[in-house]
């Protein structure tokens, strides 16, 4: 399984741009990158997925470079409410299925 | 649409009880997943079930531990005979039949605690 490494901790003030790097050195050919937030005591929330190059949607973009060694969450203008814990994830399709691989995950605080 | 409901949210048990973790996923989604999560830790997979199948169960320990996904009802996350290492939070993530990119929907939880 692909293992990930991501910052502990992060600290930002309302209103900037927070990037998070991921690291999966030795991501499969058939893995999917996808990165969920967690608030405390609820289950995490889907963000955004992405195999190569750049995705964007509504609510953040995630950067890959070509050899998909590492990929970067990109939140614009946090927000008090962005304060969670971000997981990088890489998974395996199997037959079809997706097993998913969580790491320690990425503690982002946002301050006033 | 309903999301993923779990049920109960919290259980206590004494040490060498059963306890029984309901996962109800959301309408039309045919793919569960059972991940265990400790204290300022991430979430370990344990168990991936379509219906009446178990798909993947890589992440289970071998012994005490049983999960299933029935044609109709909940799926059941089983543990047999709990120690306090089996204290937790354990989620439910749910994700629809022609997805298996990994999009998963989580439920909030059944927190566990062995006394």
């Amino acid at each position: 399984l692909a293992k990930t490494t991501q910052p502990i901790s992060m600290d930002s003030y309302e209103g900037q741009e927070v990037n998070i790097t991921c690291s999966h050195n030795n991501i499969a050919t058939n893995d999917y990158i996808t990165w969920y937030q967690q608030f405390p005591s609820q289950g995490p929330r889907f963000i955004i997925q992405g195999y190569k190059t750049k995705v964007t949607n509504e609510v953040a973009s995630l950067f890959i470079p070509a050899d998909r060694k590492s990929s970067t969450l990109s939140l614009p203008r946090v927000s008090l409410s962005d304060t969670a814990v971000y997981y990088c994830l890489v998974g395996r399709l199997t037959g079809g299925s997706y097993i998913p691989t969580f790491g320690r995950g990425t503690s982002l605080i946002v301050h006033p | 649409n309903a999301g993923v409901m779990q049920n109960p949210r919290h259980l206590v048990r004494r040490r060498g009880q059963e306890a029984r973790l309901r996962c109800s996923p959301m309408k039309g989604h045919s793919h569960v997943y059972w991940y265990r999560q400790l204290p300022e830790e991430g979430l370990k997979f344990m168990v991936y079930l379509q219906k009446e199948n178990i798909i993947d169960e890589s992440g289970m320990p071998k012994e005490r531990f049983s999960a299933e996904f029935p044609k109709e009802g909940p799926s059941i996350l089983r543990i047999q005979q709990v120690v306090r290492g089996d204290s937790a939070a354990y989620f439910c993530a749910s994700s629809p039949r022609d997805r298996g990119t990994g999009e998963q929907y989580f439920g909030p939880g059944t927190r566990l605690t062995v006394t």
